[in-house]
């Protein structure tokens, strides 16, 4: 089992609907945690971080996490052509190294 | 500079060869890290620096890959004898790590093609 899970998709949304990426994690001690977002042929760029349980708002971008249930998801609200991409999730296992999953596409047509 | 910065972006080498990658990280960022990625993949750990000293290396694959940070600043990733499966992006990320913000941010990477 792989410590960062997500489905590849790709996930198809049309243009002003939510888009809801997941991601499962197994190790208990993990602390934190990370989205980022990677066009193709660029490097990760990091959209949101969250650290406790809950939701955390920043612009259209929404974390929630459950560390009882050890989910991570990210929404995104008025979904855009521009946030066709591949979303990684990420998990600090208390290392202070990420583990990222494999990613997420992330379709969003116009 | 405003980012981390990778030299080269693109290198192409034979198989058998020496090539050193390049990271230049945020100012004052202490934390910097080496990750590698295939095509379809999430970023996979290498090596992580804490200052000049590697604080967790279990990531490099075998004893062909080694990296320094001498001055806890600029790194450098060196390949030995390379092989064609250590053709990827590899990607250098560094971090302020100011207490439980572990945030990375991601230079652009080095493409590496072994022929």
């Amino acid at each position: 089992q792989k410590e960062v899970e997500q489905n590849s998709g790709p996930l198809s949304v049309p243009e002003g609907a939510i888009a809801s990426l997941n991601c499962t994690y197994s190790d208990r001690g993990s602390q934190s945690f990370f989205w980022y977002r990677q066009y193709s042929g660029k490097s990760p760029e990091l959209i949101m971080s969250i650290y406790s349980n809950g939701d955390k708002e920043d612009g259209r971008f929404t974390a929630q996490l459950n560390k009882a249930s050890q989910y991570v998801s990210l929404l995104i609200r008025d979904s855009q052509p521009s946030d066709s991409a591949t979303y990684l999730c990420a998990a600090d296992t208390g290392r202070r190294a990420l583990t990222f999953g494999s990613g997420t596409r992330l379709q969003v047509q116009p | 500079g405003a980012g981390v910065s990778q030299t080269p972006s693109n290198k192409v080498t034979e198989k058998g060869k020496y090539v050193e990658l390049r990271c230049d990280p945020i100012s004052g960022h202490t934390a910097l890290y080496w990750y590698r990625q295939s095509l379809g993949q999430g970023p996979e750990f290498l090596i992580y620096f804490q200052g000049t000293g590697a604080a967790d290396d279990s990531g490099l694959p075998n004893d062909r890959f080694f990296a320094v940070r001498p001055e806890g600043s600029v790194s450098t990733l060196k390949i030995q004898r390379t092989e064609r499966g250590d053709s990827a992006v590899y990607l250098c990320a560094s971090s302020p790590l100011d207490g439980q913000n572990t945030e990375a941010f991601f230079g652009q990477g080095t493409r590496l093609t072994v022929v």
